[in-house]
This record gives structure tokens, sequence and C-alpha cells, in this order.
């Protein structure tokens, strides 16, 4: 069956290091997604890309970077991790027909001390 | 202000019905989601409406949707405790974007 998985599931970082999470999917799909998640402001856009070599900035975008070298990957890399920075994030994907559906990943718990 | 928006939390008796509300800013959103969160695990989705329908109904779920004042519910029939968890409205984008609610978590009491 098709999924998207994200490792690692839980990390502990300290100020200043680079963190990359990584995101993963089988769908085959051209829209994939970074989101963060904290308390009282649901799930804000980091970073989106809609296909290989494209790569946007979504609402919060800044101290993150993301590449897209092939369909499956679009990992998240924190240049110089923050304590703001601690959140829950998920990786999601889309295809480009029907009902715009995306895909949620399990989601990566990041805790930067 | 947030484009989406929803109460945060809900508290409903076992067996009753829950109903969660949400306001949207957007009215050329095509389609409107609700999603299920539960703890530690990622956004699954319930259902969606196509922006063209007033009304869906799936099992124990049923979604209206108020086009004319940006109004989306989600009516939960015979609530169970595997109902508990955290119910996200989302509305998309013409660009395959998503912009979400903050979520309510929803109690369900014995």
């Amino acid at each position: 069956d098709a999924e998207i998985t994200q490792s690692p599931r839980h990390k502990i970082t300290e100020t200043g290091r680079q963190v990359t999470l990584a995101c993963h999917q089988t769908w085959n799909h051209n829209n994939m997604f970074w989101y963060r998640q904290d308390l009282g402001h649901g799930l804000r856009l980091i970073h989106y890309s809609y296909g290989v070599q494209d790569t946007n900035k979504g609402e919060v975008s800044d101290g993150y970077s993301v590449s897209r070298s092939n369909t499956e990957d679009l990992p998240l890399t924190l240049e110089s991790a923050a304590s703001s920075q601690t959140s829950v994030y998920f990786c999601a994907s889309s295809g480009t027909s029907g009902s715009n559906e995306q895909f949620f990943g399990p989601g990566t718990r990041l805790t930067v001390l | 202000g947030e484009d989406v928006e929803q109460s945060l939390f809900l508290s409903v008796r076992e067996g009753d019905s829950s109903v969660i509300n949400c306001t949207y800013t957007d009215s050329s959103s095509t389609y409107l989601y609700w999603y299920k969160q539960e703890p530690g695990a990622g956004l699954q989705l319930l259902t969606y409406i196509f922006s063209n329908m007033d009304m869906k109904q799936d099992q124990r779920l049923t979604v209206l949707l108020n086009k004319k004042d940006k109004h989306l519910s989600l009516r939960i029939a015979d609530t169970q405790t595997g109902d508990s968890a955290i119910y996200f409205c989302a509305e998309s984008k013409d660009d395959y974007k998503l912009s979400f609610g903050a979520g309510t978590t929803v109690t369900v009491r014995a």
C-alpha cells in the first residue's frame, strides 16, 4: 500500500545545530508540504513543492529550507535550530486531480534545547 | 485574523450527537474538509464536501455547508469514546494548498 513516512519520529537537539527531517511518500504525488503544529495555531505551512526542483515558501518559512531532488522525498532542514522551532512537524502529499486531499505522515516531534 | 476559525473544545456524552462548527473566509474554496487527529498521530481525512453541495452524509457523519454564510459543520451521530480526538476544518485553494483551522478537541465522557 502507498504511504507517507517521516523520520525520525522524535528528535532532541541543541540550539544552533543543523537538523534535517525526512519525508518519503510512495503515492507518486507531485505535491508535497511541510507543516508545523503548535497549540492554538493548528497547522501552519512552512514550505511546499509542486514537483522535482520546485520549492516554495509558506507562511512560516524563516529558518527552514527544503529541496526536491526526486518525486518521493522532501527533506526539511533547520539551518540553525532555535528554541522557537520546538514543535511537531508534519509532512503531507497530494495528487493533482480530484479532491486535492492531502495525505499526512505520522509527524516528527522536535525539541530544541 | 485566521482564514479558518473553529471553537477549541467540545465535551459530549457518549451516545449523544456532536456538532463541530467552522467558519471560513475564502468564497472561492473548491473543497472543504474535515480531518481527525488522534493522540500522537498524523491527520486522517474524515470527509470532504464539494463547494456546490449543501450536505454530505457518510454513515455517522453529516457535513453541512452554508456557502452564503461560509459556515461548515460536522455532526457525529451516536458519539463513541473512539471519537475523542482533535478535528480540523480546512479549505482548499486553487493552488493545491489547504488552510487549516486551529482544531477542535472533542472529549467524549461516559
